[in-house]
């Protein structure tokens, strides 16, 4: 079974450029997690879709960043303009989707990971 | 609001010794609690789990209990090898909530032969 897929692998820009990653993740999971993870740090929930639907999406700064998942499979997440402080690796996970019960696995794609100079 | 602290690292130990990584949490509710690994080079993958008060979740000679009274879930094992060297997260998620997983800070590993 394909794992989850992420590119591209490594980003450099500048700051205030604009930056997209993609993530496809794993077949026939509904439900696609981004997380930010900065240097040292866990990583950190930016937003979370079921289907094509958003979920939550109370932790993405939406004045720059932008996420899509159109037709409930690949998505997209977008920074414009970056700052140097987006300076992380993101993170692509998904799970199977609601009713699994607790505990449910999320599935964690390589990770991009973005400096903005 | 619900967080995951872990004891800072680096952990530095000689193979075969014995591993314990420190992990408490604050939750508003019962969570499940989760410990994922991250090796050098690749993405972060679970490594066991506990949903419910008790539980010991286990995996590759690694053991974590769900300690609700003490609000813990140490992951321990037994005797290390260099091949454990990775950087740990503990982490906690609520199945009303999405799922959603909230990490601690992580936890390196080096384990030296």
């Amino acid at each position: 079974e394909a794992g989850v897929a992420q590119s591209p692998r490594y980003k450099i820009i500048e700051k205030r450029q604009s930056v997209a990653f993609w993530c496809n993740p794993i077949s026939g999971h509904a439900t696609l997690y981004w997380y930010q993870q900065i240097l040292g740090q866990g990583p950190k929930l930016l937003i979370q879709f079921q289907n094509n639907g958003v979920v939550d999406d109370s932790q993405l700064p939406k004045d720059r960043f932008s996420a899509e998942r159109l037709k409930g499979v690949d998505s997209t997440l977008k920074i414009q303009p970056a700052k140097l402080e987006d300076s992380a690796v993101y993170l692509c996970a998904s799970s199977l989707g609601p009713g699994r019960g607790k505990g449910e696995t999320q599935y964690f794609g390589p990770g991009t990971r973005l400096l903005v100079l | 609001g619900d967080s995951v602290t872990q004891m800072e690292g680096p952990v530095t130990l000689s193979e075969e010794a014995f591993l314990t990584i420190n992990c408490t949490y604050t939750a508003t509710g019962y969570p499940s609690l989760f410990w994922y690994v991250q090796y050098p080079g690749e993405g972060l993958q679970l490594l066991l789990k506990a949903t419910k008060a008790d539980d010991k979740g286990s995996n590759k000679g690694f053991e974590a209990t769900y300690r609700k009274e003490t609000t813990s879930f140490h992951l321990e094992k037994g005797s290390v090898q260099v091949s454990d060297s990775a950087v740990y997260f503990c982490a906690l998620s609520y199945n009303n909530a999405g799922n959603m997983l909230t990490f601690g800070g992580g936890t390196r590993l080096m384990v030296k032969p």
